[in-house]
Parts: C-alpha cells; structure tokens; sequence
C-alpha cells in the first residue's frame, strides 16, 4: 500500500538532546512538508520540499532543520535551539504542479522533559 | 498573506442533526479550498476540495462544501451526523498564486456528537 510512515509514533527526550523524526513516501511524490500542531492553533508549516537537495522555510523553522538527500525521504531534526519543541508533528506529500491534495502521515508525539 | 478563519472553535450537535461547520478565507483570487479531518492523535484526511467549477462538492463520508465566491466562504455540511463523526476538522487554502503548493490552515473546529 502506497502511503506515508512516520516513525515513531511517540517519542520523549530530554531537554537539550537534539532528536529526529522521520518521514517516509512511497507514494513517488514530489513534495514533502512538515508542520507543527499544538492544541488550537491548527497546523504550522516548519519546512516544505520541493526537489530533492532543496528546501524552503516555513512559517516556524526556527530551532528546526531538515534534509532531503532522497525522493521518498524528508527527516526533520528538534534541534535544542527549539524553545517549546513538545508538540505533535505531521509530515504530508503531494505530486508536483497545481491541483493537487497533499496527503499527510499518521504523526509523531514529541515530548520534551 | 493568505488566511483561514474558522470562527467555531468547538461545536456540539445530537446524533442524526445537520451540521455546518463554516470557514473564511481572505485570497486575492479564487483559491484552491480544502476540508480535511482529524481524529484524535491521527493524521489527517481529505474529506474534499475545491479547485473550479461547480460549487457544490460532493466528498467522503455523506460530507458536501460549498464555495461562494462573494462570502470568501467555503462551509461543510452534513445532512445528518453520525457519532463517528467526532473529531477536529480543518478548512485549507492552497496557494495557488505560486507552485510551492503549500497550504493555510484554520485553526480547526472540534466536533462533538452527542448520542
């Protein structure tokens, strides 16, 4: 099944630690993004992708970074520069060009203590 | 800058009511519109979308939109809600000015259905 895994569901680390989230696609997409969800606020944009090797900031890349080295694949580092990094993050993918839907992964819970 | 405004923050209606969830948008041109859904610690959904055409879209789960271009509106509807339908839902704007593609979200309206 073609989709989009992020991995791990839920992950706690200690403040200070840099920590990585995962973002894979099979779904041969182009685009990737991350976003940030914290309770009413809706969802914030950290990072997008568009090609492999290039990556634009968002709304909130501060104390964030990302790589993109492959298609299938947008990893996205909480580095300890993020001052509030405890939130619920979703990495999404969509086809090149207009008209089309970005479709989102299941999310990781990161808790910082 | 592009935004979302979903002015209903919770909503609570009785299993088998209608239900409107509304959302505004402020674009400089008709943009490319969005419903997604949200259950508990979940990732998101698309329910439908709207990029031209006819104005009333049809999408999964008995949910419709419409987009009226003089409100800057592009509200939800369901005829009647089932229990399973609780959950967070979101109104999205694609940037259609550039071909980044990225999207403006609300800020959500919670869903509660009671039985």
């Amino acid at each position: 099944d073609g989709g989009i895994t992020q991995s791990p569901k839920y992950l706690f680390r200690k403040e200070g630690q840099n920590v990585t989230l995962s973002c894979e696609q099979n779904l041969n997409h182009d685009a990737m993004y991350w976003y940030r969800q914290d309770p009413g606020q809706g969802l914030r944009l950290i990072y997008y992708s568009q090609i492999v090797n290039d990556f634009q900031k968002g709304d909130i890349a501060e104390g964030y970074s990302v790589s993109r080295e492959k298609k299938e694949s947008f990893p996205l580092t909480v580095t300890s520069a993020q001052k509030n990094p405890t939130a619920f993050y979703l990495c999404a993918s969509r086809l090149a060009g207009s008209s089309y839907e970005q479709y989102f992964g299941p999310g990781t819970r990161l808790t910082v203590t | 800058a592009q935004s979302v405004t979903q002015p209903d923050i919770h909503i609570t209606v009785s299993e088998g009511a209608s239900l409107e969830l509304r959302c505004n948008y402020s674009y400089g041109a008709t943009p490319y519109l969005f419903w997604y859904v949200q259950s508990p610690g979940q990732g998101l959904q698309l329910l439908l979308k709207y990029f031209s055409g006819d104005t009333l879209v049809q999408g999964i789960k008995g949910f419709e939109a419409e987009f009226k271009r003089s409100q800057s509106s592009f509200n939800l509807r369901k005829p009647s809600v089932h229990w399973s339908d609780a959950a967070e839902y979101f109104c999205a704007v694609d940037d259609r000015g550039s071909t980044l593609g990225r999207l403006y979200f609300g800020r959500g309206t919670q869903l509660t259905v009671w039985p």
